[in-house]
């Protein structure tokens, strides 16, 4: 089945070591997001690539940068991590800009 | 300013006890509202997307509604299984293409047998 793939699915870090999350997906759409979403919370959106083309949100801190290599990867780095980054992390895809964006299984950071 | 809010934040059901979660939205120009199913520690998963006033959508036993200023998700004699968290979204026109959902914070759904 077409899907979006994140790993890991738990990561536990250090506060002020970097980190990499990881998206994967098999869907070949176009655009994919980075989410960020705190318990009780909606999620809120921190970035997107249109195809090689990135897209950052106005409010999205410095600490906060992502890559995307080819069309099935993505990563989010987060250069110094602070105990407020402790959230679930939602990689998303859709085929074009306007359409309905799948979501994968998140990733867990934990800030110690 | 563009806003998305979901109530209740939480309902208890009995199973078999019918009702509707509502998603009001206040946006300058609706180009799409997505409801969305999201289990304890995983991601949100699509159920249904709705474009203009009148339409509806059906899946099992929810049934997805819109009108010009809100939205609801009628849930039909629900089962143990259909406990998670409900999120709506919308998407607006803005300049140019755009892409980025507003999302409510949800509702709470809790089901017991």
């Amino acid at each position: 089945d077409a899907m979006v793939i994140q790993n890991p699915r738990y990561q536990v870090t250090q506060f002020g070591k970097p980190v990499t999350l990881s998206c994967s997906q098999t869907l070949n759409h176009n655009v994919m997001y980075w989410y960020q979403q705190k318990s009780s919370q909606a999620p809120k959106l921190l970035f997107h690539y249109y195809d090689k083309d990135f897209n950052n949100e106005a409010d999205t801190p410095d600490n906060f940068q992502s890559r995307r290599p080819n069309t099935s990867f993505c990563f989010l780095d987060i250069r110094s991590p602070g105990l407020g980054d402790a959230a679930m992390y939602l990689c998303a895809t859709s085929e074009g800009v306007t359409d309905t964006q799948y979501f994968g299984p998140g990733t867990r950071l934990t800030v110690l | 300013e563009d806003q998305v809010t979901q109530s209740p934040e939480a309902l208890r059901l009995q199973e078999g006890e019918s009702s509707s979660l509502n998603c009001s939205y206040t946006v300058s120009g609706l180009r799409g509202l997505f409801w969305y199913r999201q289990d304890p520690g995983k991601g949100p998963e699509f159920l249904f997307t709705l474009y203009s006033a009148g339409e509806e959508k059906e899946k099992e036993r929810l049934k997805a509604t819109l009108t010009k200023k809100e939205s609801f998700l009628h849930i039909t004699a629900p089962k143990p299984e259909d406990s998670a968290t409900y999120l709506c979204a919308v998407q607006a026109h803005y300049g140019g293409a755009t892409n980025k959902l507003i999302f409510g914070t949800g509702t709470l759904l809790a089901v017991q047998p």
